[in-house]
């Protein structure tokens, strides 16, 4: 049962720390999504990548956040510092394009 | 759970009847739209798409309604269960990839 891996699942962190958050997409997918979900804002876009290429990264903080794809299985979204304002749930999805997106069970983010 | 507790609008209605979940969305130029479901501690599910094309499509017990006219997007389950009860999101998609989330609605079933 081909599924999105997320790890952690839980992270608690002290403010200023670096966070590493990694998702192993669906075998084959060409299309991989980070979102973070907040009480407040719902499902947001950070950043999402084609072919491992980054294709819009405009709904992340360019001074902390980071995404990459270092190969076809492996997605990480880092944040450095960390400020207590990120906590917030992140979820990986992959998918082959036209709005089908397998999510992960997210990382639940809490920094103190 | 994993939705975070959100603040959405809420509609609540009994076991066996249908429900109607409204959204607007705002991109003219989107290709897709979605509709998914996200259960308390999980991520959200993919229910159903329609092309931009199209105004209607039908899957198992839901049916999505696309008007263009006044950007109105609709699920509808038939015959709701208990089952049924999660946050419900409209998604939207362009020709490049980009999926955009919409605000949810919470769907309660009371037996």
């Amino acid at each position: 049962d081909a599924r999105v891996t997320q790890t952690p699942r839980h992270k608690v962190t002290e403010m200023g720390q670096e966070v590493t958050m990694r998702c192993q997409p669906i075998l084959g997918h060409n299309t991989v999504f980070w979102y973070r979900q907040t009480m407040m804002q719902g499902l947001e876009l950070l950043a999402y990548f084609r072919n491992r290429a980054p294709l819009d990264d405009s709904g992340m903080p360019k001074d902390r956040f980071s995404a990459e794809m270092p190969d076809a299985t492996l997605a990480t979204l880092k944040i450095q510092p960390s400020e207590p304002r990120d906590s917030a749930v992140y979820f990986c999805a992959s998918g082959l394009g036209q709005g089908r997106a397998f999510f992960g069970q997210g990382t639940r983010l809490t920094v103190v | 759970g994993e939705s975070v507790g959100l603040h959405l609008p809420t509609l609540s209605v009994q076991e066996g009847d249908n429900s109607i979940i409204n959204c607007a969305y705002s991109n003219s130029a989107s290709d897709y739209f979605i509709w998914y479901k996200q259960e308390s501690g999980k991520g959200p599910q993919f229910i159903i798409d329609i092309r931009s094309n199209m105004d209607k499509r039908q899957g198992q017990r839901v049916t999505v309604l696309l008007n263009k006219t006044v950007k109105h997007l609709s699920l509808q389950i038939a015959a709701t269960q208990p089952g049924d009860s999660a946050v419900y999101f409209c998604a939207e998609m362009e020709n490049t990839d980009k999926l955009i989330f919409g605000t949810g609605t919470r769907l309660q079933v009371f037996p």
